[in-house]
């Protein structure tokens, strides 16, 4: 099983649409998990943490599932603007204190009028 | 506040030929990272650095070389360029002891070797 695996999509979705991505990791002992957004031939940038409680920040929801090892995403009410590649990210614990960020491959998203 | 600043934005190398990757952050972050991009492949790591005068390896270390002599600057070395090694280069740097404040990342690098 691979550290942190996604659907790479394509999801191809109408305006005003809800859609969610799921992200599994293999390290139990992640401690960290984040959502990036990345627009095409651009840097990663933070969308959400995800915190154990899940978390909430306007059209997304963030939800972490420790029994199951998997995190999603939730976006409701799409727009064109959501349209990007999104990330998973989990720290792997393997060096340092607090150890590196492993990404997935993204998914992406393609929000259609 | 200019965040991770990477130089150059765009580079073309022949076979071979070596050059310097240079990421510059102001934040006063105390780690910082070089990932690779390739397409299918995600982002992987290649080096890092917990702290001035420190690096370390990451997933994908060989071929490459980093050295972070000051706090602030991050510099990742080909010494001998190869087609593999076409891809898309970001920096990071992230707060020690903030692992909730994730990664900020440098605009990258494109580069392409011939």
């Amino acid at each position: 099983r691979k550290e942190v695996e996604q659907d790479p999509g394509p999801f191809n979705v109408p305006e005003g649409a809800t859609v969610a991505f799921n992200c599994t990791y293999s390290n139990s002992a992640s401690q960290s998990f984040f959502w990036y957004r990345q627009d095409c031939r651009k840097e990663p940038k933070l969308l959400m943490s995800v915190y154990s409680s899940g978390n909430e920040d306007g059209r997304f929801t963030a939800q972490l599932n420790r029994a199951s090892q998997y995190i999603s995403l939730l976006i409701r009410d799409s727009k064109l603007s959501d349209s990007a590649t999104y990330l998973c990210a989990v720290n792997s614990k393997s060096g340092g204190s607090q150890g590196n960020l492993i990404f997935g491959k993204g998914t992406k998203l393609s929000v259609k009028p | 506040n200019a965040g991770v600043t990477q130089t150059p934005k765009f580079r073309v190398l022949k076979t071979g030929q070596s050059m310097t990757l240079l990421c510059a952050q102001d934040m006063n972050h105390e780690y910082m990272y070089w990932y690779r991009q390739d397409p299918g492949m995600g982002l992987r790591l290649i080096h890092y650095s917990v702290g001035e005068g420190t690096t370390a390896k990451g997933e994908v270390p060989d071929g490459y070389n980093v050295s972070r002599l000051k706090k602030q600057n991050f510099l990742l070395g080909l010494e001998s360029a190869a087609p593999s090694q076409t891809s898309v280069y970001f920096c990071a740097s992230s707060i020690r002891d903030r692992p909730n404040y994730g990664y900020t990342f440098g605009s990258g690098t494109r580069l392409t070797v011939v």
